[in-house]
C-alpha cells in the first residue's frame, strides 16, 4: 500500500526538550512538506523540500529544523527554541512542488 | 489579510440537503485544491482544479479564474460528509483557508 506515515500519533514533551517527528512516504514523491495546525487557524507551512538534500523555510520555521537525506523521509525536529510548540503537525508529499498533496495522519504534540 | 477566504465558517444541514461551500482568493494561482479533514485530523485531497468543473461521486468543484472564486458542492448530503472542508491555492506557495466545518444531521 502506497502512502505517507507519521509517528508517533501523540507525543508529550517537557519544556526545554527537543523532539523529532517522523514522516515517511513510499509514493516516490519528490516534494515533502511540514505544516502546523492550531485550533481555528488554517494550515501553516513550517518547511518544505522540493528534492533530496534540499529544503526551504516556510512561514513559521523559527524553532524548527528538518533534514532530507532520503527521498522517502523528511523528519521534523521541534527545538526548545520554539516558544509555543503544542499543536497538531501534519506532513504531506506531492509528486512535484505544489501539485496534489497527500497527507499523513498527523502527530499531536503536547508540551507539559 | 488572508489570501484565501472561505464561507461559511460553520454549516449545519439536514441529511439529503444540497450544500455549497465558497472560497475566494486574492493571489495568482496555478491550481486550487479542496481538502477534507475528518475529526481525527487526517486530511484527504478531494480535488485539484485550475479551470472549469470536476465531479467525483456526490461532490462537485467549480472554479472561476476571472472572479478568483471556487465552490464545492455536495449533493444529497449524508452524515458521513461531516468534516472540515479546506480550500487551498497554489501560487508561489500554498495558501490555506481556515476551513468550513460541516455537520450533517440524520
Amino acid at each position: 500500500d502506497g502512502g505517507i506515515t507519521q509517528s508517533p500519533k501523540y507525543l508529550f514533551r517537557k519544556e526545554g526538550q527537543n523532539v523529532t517527528l517522523s514522516c515517511e512516504q513510499n509514493l516516490n514523491h519528490d516534494a515533502m512538506y511540514w505544516y502546523r495546525q492550531d485550533p481555528g487557524q488554517g494550515l501553516r507551512l513550517i518547511y518544505y523540500s522540493q528534492i533530496v538534500n534540499d529544503f526551504q523555510k516556510g512561514d513559521i520555521a523559527e524553532g524548527y529544523s528538518v533534514s532530507r537525506e532520503k527521498k522517502e523521509s523528511f523528519p521534523l525536529t521541534v527545538t526548545s527554541a520554539q516558544k509555543n510548540p503544542t499543536a497538531f503537525y501534519l506532513c504531506a508529499s506531492s509528486i512535484v512542488l505544489y501539485n496534489e498533496q497527500f497527507f499523513g495522519p498527523g502527530t499531536r504534540l503536547t508540551v507539559l | 489579510k488572508n489570501e484565501v477566504e472561505q464561507s461559511p465558517q460553520n454549516l449545519t444541514a439536514q441529511e439529503g440537503e444540497f450544500i455549497t461551500i465558497n472560497c475566494s482568493y486574492s493571489v495568482g494561482i496555478s491550481a486550487l485544491h479542496w481538502l477534507q479533514q475528518h475529526p481525527g485530523g487526517g486530511i484527504v485531497s478531494l480535488f485539484m482544479l485550475s479551470s472549469g468543473k470536476k465531479k467525483h461521486g456526490r461532490l462537485i468543484a467549480t472554479i472561476n479564474i476571472q472572479e478568483k472564486h471556487s465552490s464545492l458542492h455536495i449533493t444529497a448530503s449524508h452524515p458521513r460528509d461531516s468534516a472540515v472542508y479546506i480550500c487551498a491555492v497554489a501560487g508561489n506557495q500554498f495558501y490555506f483557508g481556515t476551513g468550513t466545518s460541516l455537520t450533517v444531521i440524520p
